[in-house]
């Protein structure tokens, strides 16, 4: 069975500039998370979906948004992109939204913001 | 709400010596467990997880941890390091409730974990 796949793998930004990160689940897997990972702070929670509705949401700004489609694929936007976005984000997929079931997680897209 | 708290940021071992990562978490109901493992430029992935049945839980590649509610851990070891061990671990945390949509991983800060020859 294929793992969680994330594209791009590696982005370079600008300022300003606003971009999408696209999360592919494990095959039948309805739960999609995204987090963020930074030396600074850690692995952080941004939000999470589940048959395409977000469940929950981490403390990051409204720029930072996602969406989840039909197929369960997952994409997050960040707009007006600033220095501190500069980060791995991971996507992780699960069966469901239960909390004791196992996130598998991707390889990430690193961004970094120039 | 939860958090975990990792003890020492760096851990260094000899090949063969005993690997103890701390983890102590913080939760107003009973949590679930999780350790993940990092290595350079991947993604995580999962050592091991606690979901209140057995408080001792074996992982992959020969790691354990142990559930002590009353000492609010769950420390990983592993009987004897190999250098393939070297990477970076995360101790997590997921409570909530279904049907609140409260759902998410609280991670520890990490331990990165050294082996020397």
């Amino acid at each position: 069975k294929a793992g969680v796949t994330q594209t791009p793998r590696y982005l370079i930004k600008t300022r300003g500039q606003q971009v999408t990160l696209s999360c592919s689940p494990i095959s039948g897997h309805r739960s999609v998370s995204w987090y963020q990972q930074t030396p600074g702070q850690g692995l952080q929670f941004l939000f999470e979906y589940f048959s395409e509705t977000q469940r929950n949401k981490g403390n990051f700004p409204g720029r930072f948004s996602g969406r989840q489609f039909s197929n369960s694929r997952s994409e997050m936007n960040v707009s007006t992109l600033e220095l501190g976005d500069s980060a791995l984000y991971l996507c992780a997929s699960s069966r469901g939204a239960i909390e004791k079931e196992t996130q598998y997680f991707g390889p990430g897209t690193r961004l970094l913001v120039l | 709400a939860q958090s975990v708290t990792q003890l020492g940021s760096h851990v260094s071992v000899s090949e063969g010596a005993l690997v103890l990562l701390r983890c102590n978490y913080s939760s107003s109901v009973p949590p679930y467990l999780f350790w993940y493992v990092q290595y350079p430029n991947q993604g995580l992935q999962l050592l091991l997880k606690y979901t209140s049945a057995a408080t001792l839980v074996k992982g992959i590649n020969g790691f354990e941890a142990e559930f002590k509610k009353s000492e609010t851990s769950f420390h990983l070891t592993k009987p004897s390091a190999h250098m393939s061990d070297a990477a970076e671990y995360f101790c997590a945390v997921s409570v909530g409730l279904w049907d609140t949509g409260r759902r998410a991983l609280t991670f520890g800060s990490g331990t990165r974990l050294q082996v020397q020859p």
